[in-house]
């Protein structure tokens, strides 16, 4: 079982619609979790960080956490052709020594 | 403020030449992060430094690859011997760490083409 697993997608929304991105991990110990945003030929670009149980919102972003699940999703709202990327998971349990990424899922936002 | 930066942004060379990739995280971060992405794959965990700390080398795949920080800000990471199989893209990423915040921060990363 990989450690942090994504789809890979594509996940094709058209404009406008909510993109939703999941992602699962396998070490119940994790404590932080991260969304990064990645453009084709670009670096990793961080969106989010979530810490404790529950939604958090930032602007059309809202990370979702439930670690008696072990399962953190990102929501896209109002998602738009700019958005479509691949969005890494990212998991950490060793206060920042190793941070864990997922193999990323790709967007697609039809116009 | 800055980011972090990396250079060269393209490097090519032959097979056999030895290379060195430099970072340079943003000022104050005290973890630095080597990470290397080939094409349309996830990124694979190189090595890490933290403070005055021992790195974590755990991540280098063979002991062709080498790297070193100094003074606790810029680093190089050094790949002997090039192979083929070493052509991808070299990223660097820094993070806060010890705040009890864990971002890390990329680069805009070195694409390496050996031939």
């Amino acid at each position: 079982q990989k450690e942090v697993e994504q789809n890979s997608g594509p996940l094709s929304v058209p404009e406008g619609a909510i993109a939703s991105l999941n992602c699962t991990y396998s070490d119940r110990g994790s404590q932080s979790f991260f969304w990064y945003r990645q453009y084709s030929g670009k670096s990793p670009e961080l969106i989010m960080s979530i810490y404790s149980n529950g939604d958090k919102e930032d602007g059309r972003f809202t990370a979702q956490l439930n670690k008696a699940s072990q399962y953190v999703s990102l929501l896209i709202r109002d998602s738009q052709p700019s958005d479509s990327a691949t969005y890494l998971c990212a998991v950490d349990n060793t206060g920042g020594f190793k941070t864990i990424f997922g193999a990323g899922t790709r967007l697609f936002v039809k116009a | 403020g800055a980011g972090v930066s990396q250079s060269p942004s393209n490097k090519v060379t032959e097979k056999g030449k030895d290379v060195e990739l430099r970072c340079d995280p943003i000022s104050g971060h005290t973890a630095l992060y080597w990470y290397r992405q080939s094409l349309g794959q996830g990124l694979e965990f190189l090595i890490y430094f933290q403070g005055n700390s021992a790195p974590d080398k755990s991540g280098l795949p063979s002991d062709r690859f080498s790297a070193e920080r100094t003074g606790g800000s810029v680093s190089t990471l050094t790949i002997q011997r090039t192979q083929q199989e070493d052509s991808a893209v070299y990223l660097c990423a820094s993070s806060l760490v010890g705040s009890g915040r864990y971002e890390q921060y990329f680069g805009p990363g070195t694409r390496l083409t050996v031939t």
